[in-house]
């Protein structure tokens, strides 16, 4: 079955560091994937969404690598402010149409003064 | 424009007592979904619809009823809420963009 692994473990950076989280995936061909950032509280709020052929997406402080080979992407926050602390979600299209999306437990990150 | 939104935001229930989760959306998406997020668990879709007068079986569908008599309006019914369904349940609509747009939850405790 479909099944997707992003590190349960909070990960705790310094403020001005590189945040990397890494979303895993396994028995999947998906045509894409896509982040979401959810403050404590609140719904899930889209980021990015790259596709199978793009190797890497950029938007401002943030990049996003999906190596289909390895069934991997890497999200990646630059310069982080703790404004950044939230839990990050990657979805995944599910089988079938109307738009499905499995998701990740996502991982929590704080970033400290 | 309002997005999605979500009524009521909290709720607490006594086993075996009915209630339904309402959400709106005003981005003429035709698609809808519910979810559920439990700890460690991650969302895990319950019902959705692709569009007006349909509504489909997700993950999670047991002790749970759909409606989708209009477009912009997705309800959610628990017809006689167990303590296992203490928690925090999410509205989404999209239109084929793929993106998700999320409501901002209602909190459901059952006691």
């Amino acid at each position: 079955s479909q099944k997707i692994e992003q590190n349960s473990e909070a990960l705790n950076i310094q403020e001005g560091k590189t945040a990397t989280l890494t979303c895993n995936y396994t028995n999947y061909s998906p045509a894409y994937l896509q982040w979401y950032r959810q403050d404590p509280g609140r719904g899930p709020v889209f980021l990015l969404l790259i596709r199978e052929n793009e190797k890497e997406k950029r938007k401002e402080r943030l990049k996003v690598t999906f190596d289909t080979t390895l069934k991997q992407s890497l999200f990646h926050i630059t310069a982080s402010q703790p404004a950044d602390s939230a839990t990050y979600l990657c979805a995944l299209p599910n089988t079938g149409t109307a738009s499905k999306l499995t998701f990740g437990t996502g991982t929590r990150l704080q970033v400290t003064l | 424009n309002a997005g999605v939104t979500q009524t009521p935001k909290f709720r607490v229930l006594k086993t075996g007592q009915s209630m339904t989760l309402l959400c709106a959306q005003d981005m003429n998406h035709e698609y809808m979904y519910w979810y559920r997020q439990d700890p460690g668990m991650g969302l895990r879709l319950i019902h959705y619809s692709v569009g007006e007068g349909t509504t489909a079986k997700g993950e999670v569908p047991d002790g749970y009823n759909v409606s989708r008599l209009k477009k912009q309006n997705f309800l959610l019914g628990l017809e006689s809420a167990a303590p296992s369904q203490t928690s925090v349940y999410f509205c989404a609509s999209t239109q084929t963009s793929r993106t998700q747009y999320f409501g901002p939850g209602t909190r459901l405790t059952v006691t």
